[in-house]
């Protein structure tokens, strides 16, 4: 089954302490991305990649790091998380970098205390 | 860059009734899609539909590209369809942009 997979679903932090979101795609896209939805501000992007080793930044990239080591896995790294990255986060990927159908994780629901 | 509107905000129907959503966008894009943020929060894909018509069951969604709009029609509405409808765009930017949203609550 064609899908896009996140790991943790749920988080609950402490402030300072390094963790990982993974996420994985089995659908052999090029592009992936990081969205996180807060409310009343909707979702907006993190980090994006084009393909391996190609990143680049979205819209509120502060705080966070990610990786694209292989094609399938694109991690999201938070490495001294804070209350402010309290959110919802989505993974998505997509064959086309702006074309194509964007599938998205079931999300990760992150709390920072 | 590209404003995307969505009415109406919110919107409240007995079951089996129908409804349409709008989509509003301010330039071309490249593709368009509709999304249903069920209460758990998942997003789950409806359409992927930069222009013409689609159906899928009692879910039908219509691009007019050239007049930048996109309609999401339910008809015969269920409890199960309550949730936040999404229509998001993308450009030449890589990006992904959503519209604020439409909350639908079904009533039985």
């Amino acid at each position: 089954e064609a899908q896009v997979t996140q790991n943790p679903r749920y988080l609950i932090t402490v402030t300072g302490k390094k963790l990982t979101v993974t996420c994985s795609q089995n659908m052999n896209h090029e592009y992936m991305s990081w969205y996180r939805q807060d409310p009343g501000l909707g979702l907006r992007q993190i980090y994006y990649s084009m393909n391996v080793e190609v990143t680049d930044k979205g819209d509120v990239p502060e705080g966070y790091k990610v990786s694209r080591k292989e094609k399938r896995n694109f991690p999201l790294i938070l490495e001294s998380p804070s209350p402010n990255q309290t959110s919802l986060y989505f993974c998505a990927s997509s064959f086309g970098q702006n074309t194509g159908e964007l599938f998205f994780g079931e999300g990760s629901r992150l709390t920072v205390l | 860059g590209i404003q995307v509107e969505q009415s109406p905000p919110d919107l409240i129907l007995q079951e089996g009734a129908n409804s349409t959503l709008r989509c509003n966008f301010s330039d071309s894009v490249n593709n368009l899609q509709w999304f249903h943020q069920n209460p758990w929060g998942q997003l789950i894909n409806l359409f992927y539909i930069p222009s013409g018509t689609k159906q899928n069951g009692r879910l039908s969604a219509t691009t007019v590209a050239t007049e930048r709009y996109s309609l999401l029609y339910i008809s015969s509405s269920q409890t199960t369809d309550s949730g936040v409808y999404f229509c998001a765009v993308r450009t030449g930017s890589y990006k992904l942009i959503f519209g604020s949203g439409t909350r639908l609550l079904v009533r039985p």
